[in-house]
């Protein structure tokens, strides 16, 4: 079955502490991306890679970093410079361009105390 | 900057009703609006979507509605049931990578 792997589903870290999040697909899509849901917002663009190698800050990318060194991976770092980092993370996958659907994981919910 | 809003936020309905969930976007450009579903602890999933070229798309109970002169699209769920209670979101994208979500509707279906 294809689809998206995102690990640990709960994540605990204190405060000042840098902690990354899993992303892994097998559904050969050479698109991916980290959003951020928080309750009663929609979802909020942190990073996206159109390729290996590749990547670029989406809308609130201060405080998170990324890297893309195999296609099928795609971790997320929340360090200690984002400011707010208890959230609902979720990694996503396209074949191309947004105007393709979007594959979502089930998430990752980080508390950070 | 670009920005998709999402109405009601919240929307309870009797089994075998019919729910509309609207959505109104700024972008001009915007030319792919899909439509996710999200349970209870679990990612979004697409359950619908539509292209600028059309006007209205079905499948089975699910409709989508887009009226690009009013930026305006919408989401009809007929016949629904308890098992369509969930979180859904509007969205729209010009083509790049960037997709805007509405800020979601939270679905009661009671039986």
């Amino acid at each position: 079955d294809g689809g998206i792997t995102q690990s640990p589903k709960y994540l605990f870290r204190k405060e000042g502490q840098n902690v990354t999040l899993s992303c892994e697909q097998n559904l050969n899509h050479d698109a991916m991306y980290w959003y951020r849901q928080d309750p009663g917002q929609g979802l909020r663009l942190i990073y996206y890679s159109q390729i290996v190698n590749d990547f670029q800050k989406g809308d609130i990318a201060e405080g998170y970093s990324v890297s893309r060194e195999k296609k099928e991976s795609f971790p997320l770092t929340v360090t200690s410079a984002q400011k707010n980092p208890t959230a609902f993370y979720l990694c996503a996958s396209s074949i191309g361009t947004g105007s393709s659907p979007l594959h979502f994981g089930n998430g990752t919910r980080l508390t950070v105390t | 900057g670009e920005n998709v809003e999402q109405h009601p936020s919240t929307l309870s309905v009797q089994e075998g009703d019919s729910a509309v969930i609207k959505c109104t976007y700024s972008d001009s450009a915007s030319n792919y609006f899909p439509w996710y579903k999200q349970e209870l602890g679990k990612g979004p999933q697409l359950i619908i979507d539509i292209r600028s070229n059309v006007g209205e798309k079905k499948d089975q109970r699910i409709a989508v509605t887009l009226n690009k002169t009013a930026k305006h699209f919408s989401l009809h769920i007929t016949e629904t049931q308890p098992e369509d209670s969930a979180v859904y979101f509007c969205a729209a994208s010009s083509g790049g990578f960037k997709t805007i979500f509405g800020a979601g509707t939270r679905l009661f279906v009671k039986a």
